[in-house]
């Protein structure tokens, strides 16, 4: 089993929709938690940490849930410009380097 | 503000060929430094990681090296590069304890032929 799977798409949703992905880890220990955006051709930046209670920045919704092994990312209003690929981070419990998803794309469309 | 260099953006280089890639990072002391490599279509995978001067620890066993001759120098080597040694490069650091988030360079596009 991969250490974080993310569901590699493509997601094609029309400008406003509402778009979740989900990011699956294996390692119940694991303390850290991010989103990353990349688009083509460049580096990946982070778009948002993910804390136990979830968090909310601006359209952006991210949530963790330990039970189940999984965090999200709702992003909500879509626009062209978030058209992208978000990448699932997981660190800690023993590992100490980061683990990245192979990440989700995303493709806004007018 | 912290900001993290790397150099060359791309390079075409022959089989067979050495190869030097650097990164540099500014305005933070002691980070801990990461080289990754990103095939096309693909993930990312972890190469080498540095938690201080000459500490080095290998992810995956190949024909790449690394090394940190200064606290905030991570450079990226090959005595003979292969056709599947091309790709994205990317470094990245961070601070405090490694779980913490990771800042990545502009990267290095690398076309081995």
């Amino acid at each position: 089993r991969k250490e974080v799977e993310q569901d590699p798409g493509p997601f094609n949703v029309p400008e406003g929709a509402t778009v979740a992905f989900n990011c699956t880890y294996s390692n119940s220990a694991s303390q850290s938690f991010f989103w990353y955006r990349q688009d083509c051709r460049k580096e990946p930046k982070l778009l948002m940490s993910v804390y136990s209670s979830g968090n909310e920045d601006g359209r952006f919704t991210a949530q963790l849930n330990r039970a189940s092994q999984y965090i999200s990312l709702l992003i909500r209003d879509s626009k062209l410009s978030d058209s992208a690929t978000y990448l699932c981070v997981v660190a800690g419990g023993g590992s100490y380097i980061p683990t990245f998803g192979r990440g989700t794309s995303l493709i806004v469309h007018p | 503000s912290q900001t993290i260099h790397q150099w060359p953006a791309t390079l075409v280089q022959p089989v067979g060929s050495p190869l030097s890639l650097e990164c540099t990072v500014e305005g933070t002391s002691n980070p801990n430094l990461y080289w990754y490599r990103q095939a096309a279509g693909r993930g990312l995978q972890l190469l080498f990681y540095s938690v201080g001067i000459g500490q080095i620890s290998s992810e995956v066993p190949q024909n790449l090296s690394a090394s940190r001759p200064q606290d905030r120098q991570f450079i990226l080597s090959s005595k003979k590069l292969l056709l599947s040694d091309s790709g994205f490069y990317l470094c990245a650091w961070n601070s405090g304890s490694t779980i913490e988030t990771q800042y990545f360079g502009p990267g290095t596009r690398l076309l081995v032929l």
